[in-house]
């Protein structure tokens, strides 16, 4: 199976909203309610910002929301601070097997 | 709070083997899903493998790369997640994850696997 499909870079200046798409297949992120988005700033290790599409951990701001239409997933950053520069990756549950992402580096400008 | 600390990288020569271990603390291990994640150097996460709870049959899954070299396995009773990687490639070279989507979620620092002659 191949990798789920990310933009490799994104940007946004502060205080303003992006979007980043994962799109897969019927057979990963269109067939499952199970995306995840991680986040990992350089040289660190990653931190799970949104599970099950939508779904957001505690201590992680309201700031980041999922969604999910089709075969594609989206990661939607709002109000965007200095902090947020980093790069995100999706994943999916994808039957007997899990998929990433190749990952979308998101510059604050 | 999910707390993962893996152990057990180093450098090896091409066809040799290594155990990676995961101490895991913070939640129950045997009703978690466990994964092993790898990032190669400069590149992307790759997902490795999977150990799933028991309540869903405690299985294993593995990533068509790396099927028949790589073995996960659990101590429920030291809360520790194991990789037994066998025939190393140059190509396996990379810092080794383990992590979990649930309890709400929590990934190691990683252990670094160097595959070279």
């Amino acid at each position: 199976q191949s990798a789920l499909t990310q933009p490799p870079s994104a940007s946004g200046s502060p205080g303003q909203s992006v979007t980043i798409s994962c799109t897969g297949t019927s057979s990963d992120v269109g067939g499952y309610n199970y995306v995840s988005w991680y986040q990992q700033h350089p040289g660190k290790a990653p931190k799970l910002m949104i599970y099950e599409v939508t779904k957001r951990p505690s201590g992680v701001p309201d700031r980041f929301s999922g969604s999910k239409s089709g075969n594609t997933a989206s990661l939607t950053v709002s109000g965007l601070q200095a902090e947020d520069e980093a790069d995100y990756f999706c994943a999916s549950y994808a039957g007997s097997s899990s998929l990433f992402g190749g990952g979308t580096k998101l510059t604050v400008l | 709070e999910v707390q993962l600390v893996e152990s057990g990288g180093g450098l090896v020569e091409p066809g040799g083997s290594l155990r990676l271990s995961c101490a895991a603390a913070g939640f129950t291990f045997s009703n978690a899903w466990m994964h092993w994640v790898r990032q190669a150097p400069g590149k992307g996460l790759e997902w490795v493998g999977r150990l799933k709870r028991k309540s869903d049959g405690g299985t294993t899954d593995y990533a068509a790369p790396v099927k028949g070299r790589f073995s996960i396995s659990g101590d429920d009773s030291k809360n520790t997640l194991y990789l037994q990687i066998n025939s190393l490639k140059i190509d396996d070279t990379a810092v080794y994850y383990c992590m979990t989507d649930d309890y709400g979620g929590g990934w190691g620092q990683g252990t670094r696997v160097t595959v070279s002659s």
